[in-house]
């Protein structure tokens, strides 16, 4: 099975840019979750999207935002750039909530921004 | 609120020696628990989680953890290290009894001396 893909790796914006990042989950997985990571604050919790609904979601301002397909893909969009939204971006996936064998995350290999 | 603490933000150790990485939890009822680790500029790679039963679990690359529920806490051990284990790990929790996001530590680098 084909692991979680994101695009694009690595992204050089500008302040007041606009940013659009893309997770593939592994087939068959449902539940999509984004987390930014940075050296000082390690790993943030964005939002977690199960079904195309969002489930829950992290302290972040309203430039952050996401959504999920109907074939379990998910986009996450950040609006007016700042400096301070230079991280790595994770997406991970799982199967669903609800049982043992289903509350483990894959991750992807992240997406890396740069706002200049 | 759950919450997680890895009190050490960086672990030396010697190559073939016992290693523990630490992690303490915070949950209103009963825990998942997950250590994950990462290798420079990959993402997170899963290790081992504690559903339930055993309090001793087994996973990948010969670490196992340890869940103590009097003192709450899943401490990652491997009883002899390797160059190769050098990496970020981090703990994760979250509360079963809650439809809750998964709370993740800060992390703490591990260094394995040669």
């Amino acid at each position: 099975k084909a692991g979680v893909t994101q695009t694009p790796r690595y992204l050089i914006k500008t302040r007041g840019q606009q940013v659009t990042l893309s997770c593939s989950p592994i087939s068959g997985h449902r539940s999509v979750s984004w987390y930014q990571q940075t050296p000082g604050q390690g790993l943030q919790f964005l939002f977690e999207y199960f079904s195309e609904t969002q489930r829950n979601k992290g302290n972040f301002p309203g430039r952050f935002s996401g959504r999920q397909f109907s074939n379990s893909r998910s986009e996450m969009n950040v609006s007016t750039l700042e400096l301070g939204d230079s991280a790595l971006y994770l997406c991970a996936s799982s199967l669903e909530r609800g049982g043992p064998d289903q509350e483990t995350q894959y991750f992807g290999p992240g997406t890396r921004l740069l706002v200049l | 609120a759950q919450s997680v603490a890895q009190p050490e933000d960086q672990v030396n150790v010697a190559e073939g020696n016992p290693l523990t990485v630490k992690c303490t939890y915070s949950v209103s009822g009963n825990p998942y628990l997950f250590w994950y680790v990462q290798y420079p500029n990959r993402g997170l790679q899963f290790l081992l989680k504690y559903i339930t039963g055993d309090n001793l679990v087994k996973g990948s690359y010969g670490f196992e953890a340890e869940f103590n529920k009097s003192q709450t806490s899943f401490h990652l051990k491997k009883p002899s290290a390797l160059v190769s284990d050098s990496a970020l790990y981090f703990c994760a929790v979250r509360d079963m009894n809650r439809d809750d996001k998964i709370i993740f530590g800060k992390g703490t680098r591990l260094h394995i001396l040669p």
